[in-house]
Parts: C-alpha cells; sequence; structure tokens
C-alpha cells in the first residue's frame, strides 16, 4: 500500500533549526513535495525533490534519500510566522499525490 | 496568485440535502482536483479532471459528484449530503512547471448537521 509517515507535532524555539522527518511508500515515485499550511488557510508550496540530496531555498531546506524513502525539511533561524502544519506528499506512478497527515509545528519565543 | 477561488466559504446544511461546491479558475489548467481534510488525515482525494468533461475518482470518492462542462469550472457535488462529510473541501490546479506543484483555493467549509 501507499503511505506517508510524519510526527503529529513539534516544538521548537524561534530562532532555532528544526527538522520534520517523512518517511514514504508509493507505488512508483515520482518526487516529494513539502507544503506549508497555516491554521484556516489552504496549503502553498515550499520544495519538491525527485533526485536525492539536498535542496536549499533561503531558511528552508528539503532534503531526499529514493533507497532509504524519507526526505526531511529543514527549518533555520525560525521565526514565530513559521508556526504552521507542514505537510510531506509523495507523488505516485500515476502522478497523484499521496499526502501525510501533516506535521503541527509550534514556535516557542 | 493561481486565480483559483472556491464558492461557497462556509456551508451549514441538513442531512440530506445536496450541495454544490464551485471551483472557478482564471488560468486555462488542464488539470483541477477536489480533495477533503480532516483533522488526523492527510488530504484526501475526491475526484480529479485533465480536460474538459475527463473526469476521474480519486481515493474518497463515494458520495461525491464532479462535472466540468468548461475549462474554468469544476463543481463538486453532494446529491444527498452526510454528517460523514463535514469537512474543509479544497480545489486545487496542476501548475505548468515540470514539478507539477498543485495551487490550492482557500477552501470551503461544510458543515452537516
Amino acid at each position: 500500500g501507499q503511505n506517508i509517515d510524519q510526527p503529529t507535532e513539534m516544538t521548537a524555539t524561534e530562532g532555532a533549526i528544526v527538522q520534520i522527518n517523512c518517511t514514504y511508500q508509493t507505488s512508483g515515485f515520482n518526487g516529494l513535495f513539502w507544503y506549508q499550511q497555516h491554521a484556516g488557510e489552504a496549503p502553498t508550496f515550499l520544495s519538491y525533490n525527485v533526485l536525492d540530496g539536498l535542496e536549499e531555498k533561503g531558511r528552508f531546506s528539503s532534503f531526499l534519500s529514493r533507497s532509504k524513502g524519507y526526505s526531511y525539511l529543514l527549518l533555520k533561524e525560525l521565526q514565530m510566522k513559521d508556526s504552521a502544519s507542514y505537510l510531506c506528499a509523495g507523488m505516485d506512478s500515476n502522478y497523484q499525490l499521496i499526502w501525510g497527515a501533516g506535521t503541527k509545528l509550534i514556535i516557542k519565543p | 496568485d493561481a486565480g483559483i477561488t472556491q464558492s461557497p466559504r462556509h456551508k451549514v446544511t441538513e442531512t440530506g440535502t445536496p450541495v454544490t461546491l464551485r471551483c472557478h479558475q482564471t488560468e486555462n489548467h488542464r488539470y483541477m482536483y477536489w480533495y477533503r481534510q480532516d483533522p488526523g488525515h492527510g488530504l484526501r482525494l475526491i475526484h480529479y479532471s485533465y480536460g474538459v468533461k475527463d473526469t476521474d475518482k480519486g481515493e474518497v470518492s463515494d458520495g461525491y459528484s464532479v462535472s466540468r462542462s468548461k475549462t474554468e469550472d469544476f463543481l463538486l457535488t453532494l446529491e444527498s449530503a452526510t454528517s460523514s462529510q463535514t469537512s474543509v473541501y479544497f480545489c486545487a490546479i496542476r501548475g505548468d512547471r515540470d514539478t507539477g506543484e498543485l495551487f490550492f483555493g482557500e477552501g470551503s467549509r461544510l458543515t452537516v448537521l
């Protein structure tokens, strides 16, 4: 079956670094997405990985290991506005997204 | 701004009544999707469309139907709403870049009493 696993909730301190992990099992693989979703709002795209390695985009980086079925999202220099849910999604062989339940990130001052 | 609007944004209805949610896009994208989002679950695909009058079922399609008579509009219909269909519904379009990223509408919160 297809499955995406990520922690339900994480807490971090303003200014610190946090890593949100995601493991995936999909029928075929066409990439791994990360989205950010603030409470009561729509998800917005953060990153896409299809090859192994680290993709850096400002304070956010995303890593993929296809052999391990594993990805992480790294957030640096945390700001209060980073408090949100972070959704991991794998794209299967039919180019459909399989979504994790999301990780709620709480930032404390 | 991907130019997606959903209507209504909020609706309260009673069990057994029909409900239609509308998704409208302004950028002529081919692929459109309807998802529902519930606590403890990831986004779950209800139906999607890959062109005018071309639609297919997702993983949670029971109790839902869709129509796409124009490129810009994708309608989701609950023929006879049930309390289990209380949820937040998101419409999405697939962007044109190779990554296939999705752009989401603002969501429609539906409560079935």
